[in-house]
């Protein structure tokens, strides 16, 4: 089915461990991007990207690293985790920025920081 | 600075009374407006979306929501509400121009007493 692919769907990781967490579209979207979501602050962006290779900051972009080598995958990644990283994490794609083309969620990561 | 408020966290509603969930933006001009759903454990799901001409726009669901750029607000309605209906939903903003990116409020949970 066509859609926004996150793994894994629950992560629990120690202090200090890195991981990464997979998003890939096959909808052939230009525009991804990753937001965490936390209980009362709705959905932060962490990172985005409008291409293959072009990747920027959002608001939250502290302790994550992206790269975008093709236009279906947008991997994240936790270099050093820490318990503030223990979050919701969302993947979103579209066709463009532009609202005209709507955005696509995936289901989700659930991560855990110990 | 861009922003979207959701001034509400919580809301408890009877089922079957109509329901307003409010959005208040912050923009210099007029940006593309969304409501989305999320229900427990799940991604989110687009209701609807504005981005000019008539200012009452009918979503999924039954749901609609009113622009009103003299309150710079965008309202979420429905005239009778589910069990169904209760989840968090948020109201987001896009401005339209270049590469944006979609900047969420902190969310208004619904809970829908009996």
């Amino acid at each position: 089915n066509a859609g926004v692919t996150q793994t894994p769907k629950f992560q629990v990781l120690k202090t200090g461990q890195s991981m990464t967490l997979q998003c890939a579209q096959d909808m052939n979207h230009e525009y991804m991007s990753w937001y965490r979501q936390d209980p009362g602050m709705g959905l932060r962006l962490i990172h985005y990207s409008v291409g293959a290779g072009i990747t920027d900051q959002g608001e939250v972009p502290n302790g994550y690293n992206v790269s975008r080598s093709t236009t279906e995958d947008f991997p994240l990644r936790l270099l050093s985790a820490a318990p503030s990283q223990t979050s919701v994490y969302f993947c979103a794609s579209s066709y463009s920025s532009s609202a005209n083309y709507g955005y696509t969620f995936g289901s989700g990561t659930r991560l855990t920081v110990v | 600075a861009q922003s979207v408020t959701q001034p509400d966290i919580h809301i408890t509603v009877s089922e079957g009374a109509s329901l307003e969930l409010r959005c208040n933006y912050s923009y210099g001009a007029t940006p593309y407006l969304f409501w989305y759903v999320q229900s427990p454990g799940q991604g989110l799901q687009l209701l609807l979306k504005y981005f000019s001409g008539d200012t009452l726009v009918q979503g999924i669901k039954g749901f609609e929501a009113e622009f009103k750029r003299s309150q710079s607000s965008f309202n979420l309605r429905k005239p009778s509400v589910h069990w169904s209906d209760a989840a968090e939903y948020f109201c987001a903003f896009l401005v339209p121009s270049g590469y944006s990116t979609l900047t969420f409020g902190k969310g208004t949970m619904l809970l829908v007493s009996p």
